[in-house]
């Protein structure tokens, strides 16, 4: 069965510093893997996504993570923060494949906070 | 054109009673899911409905139901609410390459009172 682990449940940065946040999953089949941001009172919004291709994946508003099938980790970053990153951050993992199993499984989520 | 539409964007209801939420996907699309998204649990997998049929539910009991019509809009039915289902409702549709790309709704806001 496919799970996520989402390490920490708050982040808080400064404004310009780098962002880590970091995901852990586990799957039997190869795992599709994606990043998504909720912002406060709005909806999901897909960040980026990995599906076996290359392991570096770049995403919105200057997003990236690394898939480490070694480490089982797919960890977010990003060079410098933004006031507007402020937001929520799931992890996902997707068997990838269509029937029965077909869903999408939820981190609990990362609360990351941007500080002036 | 939205992907998802839900609605309405919030519900206050009583302990009890039964809520109706709606989404309707953007044409072309035969799958919808509903996700629950709780304060402090995440989101969780509801249940997964295709070509009218639901294909798949998450671990939620028989209270938590819907259905999808002809033209693949969906409800979802929670009856006998209790507190603890006040929650975001999301509904998505997958896109993209082998269908593993979700688009969510907005979201409908339960508040069981």
């Amino acid at each position: 069965a496919q799970s996520v682990t989402q390490l920490d449940s708050h982040v808080s940065v400064s404004e310009g510093t780098p962002v880590l946040l970091r995901c852990n999953y586990s799957s039997s089949y190869s795992p599709s893997l994606f990043w998504y941001v909720q912002h406060p009172n709005k909806g999901l919004q897909l960040l980026l996504k990995y599906t076996s291709a290359a392991t570096l994946v770049k995403g919105i508003n200057g997003f990236e993570a690394e898939f480490k099938k070694s480490e089982t980790s797919f960890h977010l970053t990003k060079p410098s923060a933004h006031m507007s990153d402020a937001a929520e951050y799931f992890c996902v993992v997707s068997d990838g494949y269509g029937g029965a199993t077909n869903k999408l499984i939820f981190g609990t989520g990362t609360l990351l906070a941007v500080q002036p | 054109e939205a992907g998802v539409t839900q609605s309405p964007t919030h519900l206050i209801k009583t302990r009890g009673q039964q809520a109706t939420l709606r989404c309707s996907p953007i044409s072309g699309h035969t799958s919808v899911y509903w996700y629950q998204q709780a304060l402090g649990l995440g989101l969780q997998f509801l249940l997964w409905y295709d070509e009218g049929e639901e294909r798949n539910r998450g671990n939620f009991p028989p209270r938590f139901s819907g259905r999808q019509f002809p033209n693949y809009s969906s409800e979802l039915n929670v009856n006998a609410l209790e507190l603890e289902d006040s929650a975001l409702y999301l509904c998505a549709i997958l896109t993209g390459i082998m269908n593993t790309e979700a688009f969510f709704g907005q979201g409908t806001r339960l508040t069981v009172v």
